[in-house]
Formats: structure tokens, C-alpha cells, sequence
């Protein structure tokens, strides 16, 4: 089935700083999004994309839909705190209700 | 705003036990997702419902089964339950078309 490889796996940074997050896939997706989810919770919607080369933001939030249509990074500017969790990409197919997720990018902040 | 209500939050079984798992979704989302998420894994996607009819079939065992009810809400059964359907479950709802959902908390289960 499809597969999207989310990278990196873990990322430890001061607060503060940027971080870049990226998703990529073997097959074309018509939806991106991204998620954050926190331990015990369930995943919450930050960004979604409908169209290749849209470039949406949310705050300190960008994310991209790439135009191949198989890819989509995520950018959060001057960290926090509250920004530790674990970022999940998802894609999504026209006329399929479910989406693929990502394996994760787990997010730590050190104050 | 209301959310996507799941319950019960925890519920612990033996192996070869039933669990019920119920979803209520926001209120006018007409899709409802059901998700497995294993520990350190990202979520799995199990089965969907849109106007009370299977929408979308994923990874989910013969051993569970799903239905939406005439008020949207949804219920996931699990029978013979394994040591290895220990997880996370998750519904999650939309308006029809609407990739963006959202999750519910969650119910963890735990097959002891």
C-alpha cells in the first residue's frame, strides 16, 4: 500500500530556533496534512493542503504541497515549549475518506 | 465547540474477550474514520462510515466490526480479543469531503 517516510524521525532543538520537517511518498496524494499529537491524545489538525504548490500558514506555521504532488514539508519558526510532540503528516486521495500517515517526527524543545 | 466524544477512555480485557468502543461526532459531520494506533506507531487506519453506510476498508481484522447509527454515531465491536490489539483507538469525523478531520482523545485498550 502507499507509504510516506516522514524525516527526521526525532529532532532536538533550543527553543527558539526553526525547525523543518518533510514528508514524501512513492504515490500522488490530492490532500496533505499535518498533524501534532501529544502523549494520550489524539492527533490535531494544524494545516491542510487541497492543491499542488500551495504554501498555507497557521501562525508560526507553514507547510507546503509539493508539486509532484508526492511531498510536503512543515516549518515552525521560534520554537516553544508547548511545540514538544509528535508531527504527523497525512495525504489523502479524492473520493477515498481515509488518509495515510506518516511515521512521525517527534519534536523536542529544550528551554 | 463540541468534539468528537469517545468512550469509554481506558477499558482493560482478557484475550478472547468483547469490547464495544463507542465514537459520537461533532455534530452535522456525516463521516466517521476509525484509526489503531500501537504503541510508538503512527495511527492505522481501520474502517470508515459516511451516512450510516461502509465508506472505506482498511487494515481491520475479521474479528471487529463497525456500524454508524441513524444519529451518527458510531460503535467499533471487537470480539476474540489478542494480546496485539492492545492500542490506541481513535474515531475521528468530518463533513464528507473533508480531509480534515478530527480526533477524537481516544480509547485506550489494554488486553491482559
Amino acid at each position: 500500500g502507499q507509504q510516506l517516510n516522514q524525516s527526521p524521525q526525532s529532532m532536538f532543538i533550543q527553543e527558539g530556533e526553526d525547525v523543518s520537517m518533510n514528508c514524501t511518498s512513492s504515490s500522488i496524494f490530492n490532500t496533505w496534512l499535518w498533524y501534532k499529537q501529544d502523549p494520550g491524545e489524539g492527533p490535531v489538525l494544524l494545516i491542510a493542503l487541497y492543491k499542488a504548490g500551495e504554501l498555507t500558514s497557521n501562525g508560526r506555521l507553514t507547510a507546503q504541497f509539493g508539486i509532484t504532488r508526492k511531498d510536503s514539508f512543515l516549518n515552525i519558526s521560534a520554537s516553544i515549549p508547548s511545540d514538544v510532540g509528535i508531527y504527523f503528516c497525512a495525504g489523502g486521495l479524492t473520493n477515498a475518506g481515509k488518509s495515510t500517515f506518516g511515521d512521525g517526527t517527534t519534536l523536542t524543545v529544550k528551554p | 465547540a463540541a468534539g468528537v466524544i469517545q468512550s469509554p477512555r481506558h477499558l482493560i480485557k482478557e484475550k478472547r474477550e468483547t469490547a464495544t468502543l463507542k465514537c459520537y461526532p461533532i455534530p452535522r459531520h456525516d463521516t466517521v474514520y476509525w484509526y489503531q494506533q500501537g504503541p510508538g506507531q503512527d495511527p492505522q487506519f481501520l474502517i470508515s462510515f459516511y451516512e450510516k453506510m461502509q465508506s472505506d476498508k482498511g487494515s481491520i481484522p475479521d474479528r471487529f466490526s463497525a456500524q454508524q447509527f441513524s444519529d451518527y454515531h458510531s460503535e467499533l465491536n471487537m470480539s476474540s480479543l489478542e494480546l496485539g490489539d492492545s492500542a490506541l483507538y481513535f474515531c475521528a469525523s468530518s463533513p464528507q469531503g473533508n480531509y480534515g478531520y478530527t480526533f477524537g482523545s481516544g480509547t485506550r485498550l489494554t488486553v491482559v
